[in-house]
């Protein structure tokens, strides 16, 4: 059974710091990898997703990467903003489930 | 842009009615799933349908169904309203399953 695990659950970082925030699954036979933005009180925004066959995808500054063979993810978050706080979740697609297995995310703070 | 729209952003009932949570997606998409998110146990799939009229269980399907009568359009049943199904229920649709989903603002039920 795929488990998705995001560590730490939550982090604050002063404004213009880089950040990684960091994604492990138990299940290597995925398809895909996905990352989500999710605002309080709000549904999830996708941000970037890596196919099985990638290593990395990247958006703005944002830049996600996939490790299979250890089961890992990172988002990478270049020159961090207040706008960024929020809580991101990875989840990974495919593997014995071929469904999409959400991991309980990471809340993000950036300070001022 | 994709729009999921759900029909009310905040809900109460009362336990033992029966409630229906809409959700209307503007992309054509073939996949629509329902989850609900609890704090520490992240999104769990309730049902999706990769087309009209078909369903299929996920992870926590009890004391709920759904309907898909159109293609656009995918709505979530609880019989039976009971204290532990108050949650945030969200939305999403995909074009195909191993695509990103794109989620509604979600809706915050609470059963009295």
């Amino acid at each position: 059974k795929q488990e998705v695990t995001q560590i730490p659950a939550a982090l604050s970082v002063p404004e213009g710091e880089n950040l990684v925030l960091n994604c492990s699954f138990t299940d290597s036979a995925i398809y895909n990898l996905q990352w989500f933005r999710q605002d309080p009180g709000k549904g999830l925004t996708s941000l970037l997703l890596i196919q099985s066959s990638q290593r990395e995808q990247t958006s703005g500054r944002l830049n996600a990467s996939l490790d299979k063979s250890s089961g890992r993810s990172t988002l990478y978050i270049a020159a961090s903003q207040p706008g960024d706080s929020a809580t991101y979740l990875c989840a990974a697609y495919g593997g014995a489930t071929n469904k999409l297995i959400f991991g309980t995310g990471t809340l993000l703070a950036v300070q001022p | 842009d994709v729009k999921v729209t759900q029909s009310s952003r905040y809900l109460v009932k009362r336990t033992g009615e029966k409630v229906f949570l809409e959700c209307v997606q503007d992309m054509d998409h073939e996949n629509m799933f329902w989850y609900r998110q609890d704090p520490g146990l992240g999104l769990r799939l309730i049902y999706f349908s990769y087309d009209v009229k078909m369903k299929e269980k996920g992870d926590i399907p009890e004391g709920y169904s759904v309907s898909r009568e159109k293609k656009e359009r995918f709505s979530l049943i609880l019989e039976s309203a009971s204290t532990n199904q108050t949650s945030m229920y969200l939305c999403a649709s995909s074009f195909t399953r191993d695509q990103p989903q794109h989620f509604g603002d979600g809706t915050r039920l609470s059963i009295l």
